[in-house]
């Protein structure tokens, strides 16, 4: 089935530990992003990468960092993370033809403690 | 700063009536409006877009209003369904080929039986 896979489901992390959110696609798109999304403020782009090999940052990508070694392959990690860092991440991708949709994997629910 | 505005944060509509959730932006290069709908645990899925070409697109009972010179978009769904109950996110990008989606804070609909 084509879509977006995101592990794990949710996790909860003491303050201070690494942590890598992993995400694939299977539907051959060229960009990829991660979003977080908490409660009164909507979805916000963290990181986004429009091809293999390429990253860049979003409007709220302190704390976090990205590689995309491959199409299929985007995964989050958090250096050492925070309380601030408590959310629900998304993983997405896109095409890069004019008009493609952005589709969105299942979530990642993180709690920082 | 919040490029898109969305409002109202909730909505209560009796089944079968309209509901309608606004939304408004400050970037006129933005040029790519879609529409997201999130029910409680999972991602959000695509619903409609529109593009600024265009004053109006409707696909089955969503309907969406763009009114370029106002910088405002609308969603109206027609004959409400309690099964439409869940988020909606209004959100605008610049389609430089990749899109990353800014995103509006959200609005709960729920339809009453």
């Amino acid at each position: 089935i084509a879509g977006i896979t995101q592990a794990p489901t949710s996790q909860i992390l003491a303050a201070g530990r690494r942590m890598t959110l992993r995400c694939t696609q299977d539907m051959r798109h060229n960009a990829m992003y991660w979003y977080r999304q908490d409660l009164g403020l909507g979805l916000r782009l963290i990181h986004y990468s429009n091809t293999a090999g390429t990253t860049g940052k979003g409007e709220v990508p302190d704390g976090y960092s990205v590689s995309r070694a491959n199409t299929d392959d985007f995964p989050l990690t958090l250096a050492s993370a925070v309380p601030s860092q408590t959310s629900v991440y998304f993983c997405a991708s896109s095409g890069t033809s004019g008009g493609a949709g952005v589709f969105f994997g299942p979530g990642t629910r993180l709690t920082v403690l | 700063q919040q490029q898109v505005k969305q409002s109202p944060q909730s909505l209560i509509v009796q089944k079968g009536g309209i509901s309608i959730i606004n939304c408004a932006y400050e970037n006129t290069a933005f040029d790519y409006f879609p529409w997201y709908q999130q029910f409680p645990g999972k991602g959000p899925a695509l619903l409609i877009a529109i593009r600024p070409d265009v004053s109006e697109k409707k696909e089955g009972r969503f309907t969406i209003s763009f009114n370029k010179s106002a910088k405002q978009f609308s969603l109206h769904i027609m004959d409400s369904q309690p099964g439409d109950s869940a988020t909606y996110f209004c959100a605008a990008s610049m389609n430089t080929g990749f899109q990353k989606l800014v995103f509006g804070t959200g609005t709960r609909l729920l339809v009453s039986p």
